[in-house]
C-alpha cells in the first residue's frame, strides 16, 4: 500500500460546480496534512494545512480531514477555469513529509 | 526578495560540466529542501537539512552535492551529470522539519 493515494485523474468538473479531491494515507499515526497546486511547469504553492479532524474553510477552498478512516479531502466550491492544476496531498508522518503523486483538475468552461 | 528564491531558472549543461543551484529563503525557517521532479513523475525528496546540519540523503547518486552554509541558503553542485538528470529541481522550506513547505520556483535543468 501507498503511503499517500490520490487518483491520478484528470477530474473534469464544469465550471461553477464543486470539485472534491480524495487522498488517502497509510500511517494512522500521521498528525498534519496539507494541500498544494501546482500549475504546469510551475512550483507546488501551499493552499491549506490541517491538523485536526473536521472541516477547515479558507475562501472557497475546504479540507477536510477522517483520520478515523484516514482520508483528508478537498473541495474546491464555485470552480474556475484558474483552478485547473494538479493538487497534491501530502501528510506528515514521523516529521517527514510524504507527497502524493496529484490529481490533475480540469475544470470545463 | 520575499519567499524562496532560486537561481539559475534555467540551466542547460553537457555530461562533463560543473555547476550549482542556489537556494535562499527569507521566511526565517529552519529546515530546507532539495526536490527533484521529473516529467509527470511525483515530487522525489533528494536532501533535507535543519539548522545547517543534513538530516536526510534518499539515495541520491554522488553526482549530486548539497551544501548548506547557513539557515537562509542551500545550494546543490553538479558535476558528471547524465541526460535522466534533466528535471524541475525544486528547494523548499519549512519552519521545522515536517511543518508546512514553501517552494521556490525551480531549476529547470537540462543535461545534454
Amino acid at each position: 500500500q501507498k503511503e499517500v493515494e490520490q487518483n491520478s485523474g484528470p477530474l473534469s468538473v464544469p465550471e461553477g460546480a464543486i470539485a472534491s479531491l480524495n487522498c488517502t494515507y497509510s500511517d494512522r499515526g500521521s498528525q498534519s496534512f496539507f494541500w498544494y497546486r501546482q500549475y504546469s511547469g510551475k512550483s507546488p504553492e501551499l493552499i491549506m494545512s490541517i491538523y485536526s479532524n473536521g472541516d477547515k474553510e479558507d475562501g472557497r477552498f475546504t479540507a477536510q480531514l477522517n483520520k478515523a478512516s484516514q482520508y483528508v479531502s478537498l473541495l474546491i466550491r464555485d470552480s474556475q477555469p484558474s483552478d485547473s492544476a494538479t493538487y497534491l496531498c501530502a501528510v506528515n508522518r514521523d516529521d517527514k513529509i510524504i507527497f502524493g503523486k496529484g490529481t490533475r483538475l480540469h475544470i470545463l468552461p | 526578495e520575499t519567499g524562496v528564491t532560486q537561481t539559475p531558472r534555467h540551466l542547460v549543461m553537457g555530461m562533463t560540466n560543473k555547476k550549482s543551484l542556489k537556494c535562499e529563503q527569507h521566511l526565517g525557517h529552519n529546515a530546507m529542501y532539495w526536490y527533484k521532479q521529473s516529467a509527470k513523475k511525483p515530487l522525489e525528496l533528494m536532501f533535507v537539512y535543519s539548522l545547517e546540519e543534513r538530516v536526510e540523503n534518499n539515495s541520491v547518486p554522488s553526482r549530486f552535492s548539497p551544501e548548506c552554509p547557513n539557515s537562509s541558503h542551500l545550494f546543490l553542485h553538479l558535476h558528471t551529470l547524465q541526460p535522466e538528470d534533466s528535471a524541475l529541481y525544486l528547494c523548499a522550506s519549512s519552519p521545522g522539519v515536517g511543518y508546512e513547505q514553501y517552494f521556490g520556483p525551480g531549476t529547470r535543468l537540462t543535461v545534454t
